[in-house]
Order: structure tokens, then C-alpha cells, then sequence
């Protein structure tokens, strides 16, 4: 069972324009959510996070959207730069527990000069 | 500090040849984990150490894999009489600060090839 979903695979924007990259989960104990960016030949870096008491998060140029009853969540980049074309992980985590993420299946962002 | 580092970068054996990848962590840190990450998905998690103490195992860990943290410091992830199936990226990451769950530390990785 996918519990996280991320269902754009690529996704590509122009330099100085915003990226928005979309997350869909099912499993309603997840209740903090970090995004973590990849490059090739590299483990994944954090990013991101938000907690399910706020629905905002804004760190300089990104921002994390959290939509509880839609259980939707969105990462917003803006302006985009080519540094940041990467692969971008939706990971949600359960508190009740250990600290175990689960991965989306990641959206690899390009931007275009 | 290095970071989490991860030893060999890349492996290739043959089918049913034991492998070991180690993993040394960001020194303070007490947890540590080990994902996998096969091509077109997103890590999936394997196992989980506090300390020593192997605290869970995903189902996905087929009794040929064991993964031990002696001293609770590096750690080892061991295949027995590989398939072809586990082919992929093998992931080490670390994490211990109070106040930020789920912030892992990632190393690069070991990417096994199975022939």
C-alpha cells in the first residue's frame, strides 16, 4: 500500500518562476511532515518540515503547505533557481513510535535557465 | 565531522554471494537507520537502531539480511546469498538532536549490483 504519494514524476519550470510540488497521504497518524532533496550520487538532505498543528512553514525561498482534511501537502519554491533541480521526497512520520519515515516516490524537478 | 559515511560506495557480486555494507554515523548521534532506494522510488525503510539496540525491523527484511550497531557506534548490514532482487541503493542515515524528528543525516550510499 502506497501511504504516500507524489504523482508527478518530473516536473520542469523556468529560472525565477515559482515550483510546486505536491503530496497526497492516507494514513492519518502521520502528524509531522518533512521534504528532503536529492541529488544524483548523493543521500537525500533535509529540507523542510511542518508540524499537523500549523498549516504554513516558510524557510527563505520555501514554503510548505499542509492541508490536514485533504491530507494534502505542498512544497513551494520561489523564485526557482538551477541549484535546485533535484528529486524532492514527500516524507511523512508518526511520533507514536520511532522516528521511521515514509518516502514518497519523489518528483524530479528541473529548472530551466 | 564528516557526516554519515558509507563503505563500499558501490558493490558488485555475484547471485548468492554474502555482502556487508558498513555505515559510521555523525558521531553524537544514537540513532540510526537503514533504507533502501531501488530505481523510479523513494527510500523504504529497513531497519532502526537506538544506541545498540535494534529497535524494529521492516517486513521487507527477509531473514538473509541482518543488520547489527555492536557498541551502538558503526553499523553493518549484511546480505546473505544475494538475489537479484536486491539490487538497489542502500541508504545509512543518522539522527540524535533533541527537537528535530525525523531530521535524518543521510550518507551518499552503497549501490549493489547483483549479476
Amino acid at each position: 500500500d502506497q501511504q504516500v504519494k507524489q504523482n508527478s514524476p518530473s516536473l520542469s519550470v523556468q529560472e525565477g518562476r515559482i515550483s510546486i510540488l505536491n503530496c497526497d497521504y492516507t494514513n492519518s497518524m502521520f502528524d509531522y511532515f518533512l521534504w528532503y532533496k536529492k541529488y544524483p550520487a548523493e543521500g537525500p538532505t533535509f529540507l523542510i518540515s511542518i508540524s499537523s498543528i500549523k498549516d504554513k512553514n516558510e524557510d527563505g525561498r520555501f514554503t510548505v503547505f499542509l492541508n490536514k482534511s485533504a491530507k494534502h501537502l505542498s512544497l513551494h519554491i520561489v523564485p526557482s533557481q538551477p541549484g535546485d533541480s533535484a528529486v524532492y521526497f514527500c516524507a511523512p512520520l508518526s511520533n507514536f513510535g520511532n522516528e521511521k519515515l515514509t518516502f514518497g516516490t519523489g518528483t524530479r524537478l528541473t529548472i530551466i535557465p | 565531522d564528516t557526516g554519515v559515511s558509507q563503505d563500499p560506495r558501490h558493490k558488485i557480486t555475484k547471485r548468492g554471494q554474502n555482502v556487508t555494507f558498513r555505515c559510521d554515523p555523525i558521531s553524537e548521534h544514537n540513532r540510526l537507520y537503514w533504507y533502501r532506494q531501488t530505481l523510479g522510488q523513494g527510500p523504504e525503510f529497513l531497519t532502526y537502531f537506538q544506541n545498540e539496540a535494534q529497535l524494529e525491523k521492516s517486513r521487507l527484511l527477509s531473514d538473509r539480511f541482518s543488520a547489527e550497531r555492536p557498541k551502538g557506534s558503526f553499523s553493518t548490514l549484511e546480505i546473505q546469498r544475494t538475489e537479484q532482487g536486491d539490487s538497489a541503493m542502500y541508504l545509512c542515515a543518522s539522527s540524535g538532536r533533541p527537537g528535530q524528528s525525523g531530521e535524518l543525516f543521510f550518507g551518499e550510499g552503497s549501490r549493489l549490483t547483483v549479476l
